[in-house]
């Protein structure tokens, strides 16, 4: 089993619509979990970080932990064609910066105009 | 706001040369990596330095690798005889242990081709 996974999409949907992103992932010890989103020959950029289970929202970004299912979810709301990008879940095994960080493969989403 | 930044933004080498990767991390950031991806493929965990050591590298960080902080602000990635198979997205990051949000930034990336 991978250690994290992802749906790779392509996920396309219509300018306004709610998407839900998810990742899973077998390491147990994964406590720190973030998503990035990451533009064309871009590097990945940070949009939510969160620790051990829970929701945290920020503007139209929520983003869910369920460690006892090892799932985790990233919803965006009144989704905009400026949210086209790939979306990469990562997460490492404690909280301290120095542990490397490990990604899932990334969701490609569009949103139509 | 502060960024990580790196240069070339593209590297191009032939097979078997040297080539040296440059990052300038955020300035009150304590710890350095880099990660790779190679076109299609996920990021990829490389190395992470702190207090002028390596913490930790994966397995594809081999002998050919080496990093160095070699001032106050650089961070270079060095691959010493590139392959075919190096070819890929170079990400250098940086992260502040204690800060509000532990967490790395990352730079734009190195797109390095090797013929």
């Amino acid at each position: 089993q991978k250690e994290v996974e992802q749906d790779p999409g392509p996920l396309s949907v219509p300018e306004g619509a709610i998407v839900s992103l998810n990742c899973t992932y077998s390491n147990s010890a994964f406590q720190y979990f973030m998503w990035y989103r990451q533009y064309s020959r871009k590097g990945p950029e940070l949009l939510m970080y969160t620790y051990s289970s829970g929701n945290k929202e920020d503007g139209r970004f929520t983003a869910q932990v369920d460690k006892s299912s090892k799932y985790i979810s990233l919803f965006i709301r009144d989704s905009q064609p400026s949210d086209s990008a790939t979306y990469l879940c990562a997460m490492s095994a404690t909280k301290t910066s120095y542990d490397k960080v490990i990604f899932g493969p990334g969701t490609s989403l569009s949103v139509i105009p | 706001e502060p960024e990580v930044t790196q240069t070339p933004s593209h590297q191009v080498t032939q097979m078997g040369q040297e080539v040296i990767l440059r990052c300038v991390p955020i300035s009150n950031h304590l710890y350095f990596y880099w990660y790779r991806q190679i076109l299609g493929q996920k990021v990829e965990f490389l190395v992470s330095f702190y207090n002028n050591e390596i913490s930790e590298k994966s397995e594809i960080f081999d002998d050919q690798f080496s990093v160095e902080r070699p001032d106050g602000s650089n961070f270079t990635l060095k691959i010493r005889s590139t392959k075919l198979e190096d070819s890929a997205m170079y990400f250098c990051a940086s992260s502040v242990m204690g800060g509000r949000t532990d967490t790395q930034y990352f730079g734009p990336g190195t797109r390095l081709t090797v013929l």
